[in-house]
């Protein structure tokens, strides 16, 4: 059975803060790992881990995959009051035969940052 | 726009009674899922579709059944079976192995 575990559960930061985000997880036929932040409803997607160690960078945020340790860590620098989410790492793995497979989530990591 | 359309954005159930999500997508994505999610929870997978007339069961299907008639419309209906639906629904499709594109979701409330 999949298993993907996030942690912390939730934080609580100040603006400019930095935060290091986690996520460890057990899946068959592994491809990828995908970040996503949803704020109110529909997730929205940050990033796309293939590659054991190579960073992925998008303004503040940043994101690595650890194949070995099978993890990956999302960090956010300079945290601002829009950051406050709930953040998704959902690992992609085949599925059905197909090309298309399907994403496991964790139970997510909910940021919230004050003024 | 392309995009995914979920309907109604509120839902209300009463006690031993199905009703039927409306997930609709014009992005010619041949794959397509339903999530659940709870509250301070991350997404559940319960059914998905990688062809029409075809479908299969993901973590949480007990209680909801989908049809995938049409390529473009994945409904999913949720059962009396199902004791605990209360929940936010999600819909996602994908063209290829990557790129999910979710739609707004509707939220289900048992009355």
């Amino acid at each position: 059975e999949d298993k993907v575990v996030q942690s912390p559960l939730s934080l609580v930061v100040h603006e400019g803060d930095t935060v290091t985000l986690n996520c460890s997880y057990e899946v068959t036929n592994f491809r990828s790992l995908l970040w996503y932040k949803q704020e109110k409803k529909a997730p929205t997607f940050l990033f796309m881990l293939t590659s054991s160690g190579i960073e992925k960078k998008s303004g503040r945020l940043s994101s690595i995959l650890d194949k070995k340790e099978l993890s990956s860590i999302l960090n956010i620098t300079a945290t601002q009051t829009g950051d406050s989410a709930i953040y998704l790492c959902a690992p992609h793995r085949n599925a059905g035969g197909t090309s298309y497979g399907k994403l496991t989530f964790g139970q997510g990591t909910i940021l919230t940052v004050h003024p | 726009d392309g995009g995914i359309t979920q309907s109604p954005k509120y839902l209300f159930r009463k006690e031993g009674q199905n009703v039927t999500l409306s997930c609709e997508q014009n992005l010619n994505h041949d794959a397509m899922y339903w999530y659940r999610q709870d509250p301070g929870q991350g997404l559940r997978l319960i059914y998905y579709s990688q062809i029409v007339n075809d479908f299969q069961k993901g973590d949480i299907a007990e209680g909801y059944s989908v049809s995938r008639e049409k390529k473009e419309s994945f409904p999913l209906t949720v059962t009396s079976a199902q004791k605990n639906p209360t929940a936010f629904y999600l819909c996602a499709s994908t063209r290829d192995s990557y790129g999910y594109t979710f739609g707004s979701g509707t939220r289900l409330t048992v009355v």
